[in-house]
């Protein structure tokens, strides 16, 4: 049983660029939650996806964004990327809206130069 | 908006010693949960407390959840070298049901 899979693993872009993360949750969830995590930080809630629409939002701007498809996979979109940006993004996926333990994924560690 | 503070920030102790990690939310919280993250890895779930005073414990991980769910912590006996890692927790607000994790206090063990 595949766990929360997450790609890339690791990418660089440069000021300005936009991003797109993937995410494929563990067998069975139906909700996707990103989280960016800065070097020596807790995670940080971006938002939440539950049948394919954006149930709750952290204090993250309109840059960030993103989208859940019908296999329940999901991807982050990152605007005019700044570098305050580089972080390590994870992805969580649970069951049952969300309400019990997160799985994560390894991450997917961005640095903007 | 929510926070959820945790102390310490770092601790290092000599392996067989104890260790606590305390963490504060400003919000009443449904539940409050607490993952595990080792160097480079990511974090990883160990337990959730639901209920007002719950005490659960994991072999040598002790977690309590404060009366008025506004405060929790973990207590780890006889520190082992595998303990060493970053703990968070993270608290569900009752109002939001949003998830949000503490800065995390990293554990250093010294054999």
């Amino acid at each position: 049983d595949a766990g929360v899979t997450q790609s890339p693993t690791h990418l660089i872009k440069t000021r300005g660029q936009q991003v797109t993360l993937r995410c494929s949750p563990k067998s069975g969830h139906d909700t996707v939650s990103w989280y960016q995590q800065a070097l020596g930080q807790g995670p940080q809630f971006i938002f939440q996806y539950y049948e394919e629409e954006e149930r709750q939002r952290g204090n993250f701007p309109d840059r960030f964004s993103g989208h859940q498809f019908p296999n329940y996979s999901s991807e982050l979109n990152v605007n005019a990327l700044l570098l305050g940006d580089s972080a390590l993004y994870l992805c969580a996926s649970s069951f049952d809206s969300g309400a019990g333990e997160l799985f994560f994924g390894e991450g997917s560690r961005l640095t903007v130069l | 908006g929510q926070q959820v503070m945790q102390i310490p920030q770092y601790q290092h102790v000599q392996e067989g010693e104890d260790f606590t990690t305390y963490c504060n939310s400003s919000t009443t919280l449904s539940n409050i949960q607490w993952y595990k993250q080792r160097p480079g890895g990511h974090p990883v779930f160990l337990i959730q407390l639901v209920k007002s005073g719950e005490v659960k414990k994991q072999k040598r991980l002790t977690f309590q959840f404060g009366e008025a769910k506004k405060n929790s912590s973990l207590h780890i006996t006889a520190t082992q070298t595998t303990d060493v890692g970053t703990y968070f927790c993270a608290g569900r607000a009752s109002n939001t049901g949003k998830l949000i994790f503490g800065q995390g206090t990293t554990l250093q063990v010294k054999p």
